[in-house]
């Protein structure tokens, strides 16, 4: 089984700062990584995945996050926020091993408050 | 491409009657989807896995004869809220996993917000 811990449920931020979005999983398998962004009364959208390969991995609208295996963390960073980056941010991961659901697994949330 | 729809977005239902949502995905066709339910500050909980023309798997909890589910063709999965009460009243997301791609691939619904009064 896995789990997923967002170590913040709230991050305030002041536009044009730099934000770190926490996550760190447990699994006893090889694992996908995902982040997705929720706008108020929307539904998920991916921001960014980790498959294979490099380990920094980075979306078009400027966030990027670690898959850091040692220490089970998926911290989703960006060095410039945008009052339009108010949102709920969600982590989640899946199991890659064979015969694996590949259903994700979602932590709680941050919601990323960015203030003028 | 790879957009799914919820219909309705919104809907406000009494105590007792039923409540459909269907999710469809628009342009490609999805062999499994996916029923959540988020309650307000919450992670998604996933309910139920869908997969065309068979009966759909229920998560530990869920009741299947209250949220009765139906995966009638490749892009269109219906989740009926049964006898609905206010306990029921959440937001419902579904997501599509799109036929010939990698299992992880998922994509979500905007949502419906499910009200009982």
């Amino acid at each position: 089984a896995q789990s997923v811990t967002q170590l913040d449920s709230q991050v305030p931020v002041f536009e044009e700062a730099p934000v770190e979005l926490r996550c760190n999983y447990s699994s006893s398998v090889s694992v996908y990584l995902f982040w997705y962004v929720q706008y108020p009364n929307q539904g998920l959208q991916l921001l960014l995945k980790y498959l294979s390969g490099s380990t920094l991995v980075k979306s078009i609208n400027g966030f990027e996050a670690e898959f850091n295996k040692s220490q089970t963390s998926f911290h989703l960073r960006k060095p410039s926020v945008h009052i339009s980056d108010t949102a709920e941010y969600f982590c989640a991961v899946s199991d890659r091993a064979s015969g694996g659901s590949y259903i994700p697994t979602f932590g709680r949330g941050t919601s990323l408050i960015v203030h003028p | 491409g790879a957009v799914v729809s919820q219909h309705p977005s919104r809907v406000i239902c009494k105590s007792g009657t039923s409540v459909k949502i269907e999710c469809r995905s628009l342009d490609f066709q999805a062999t499994t989807m996916f029923w959540y339910r988020q309650f307000p500050k919450q992670s998604l909980m996933l309910m139920a896995t869908s997969n065309e023309g068979s009966k759909a798997t229920y998560e530990q909890g869920v009741e299947k004869d209250k949220f009765l589910i139906n995966h009638a063709s490749l892009t269109l999965s219906t989740l009926t809220v049964t006898s609905a009460h206010p306990e029921d009243s959440s937001f419902y997301i579904c997501s599509a996993h799109p036929l010939g791609q990698g299992a992880y691939e998922q994509y979500f619904g905007p949502g419906t917000r499910l009200t009982v009064t």
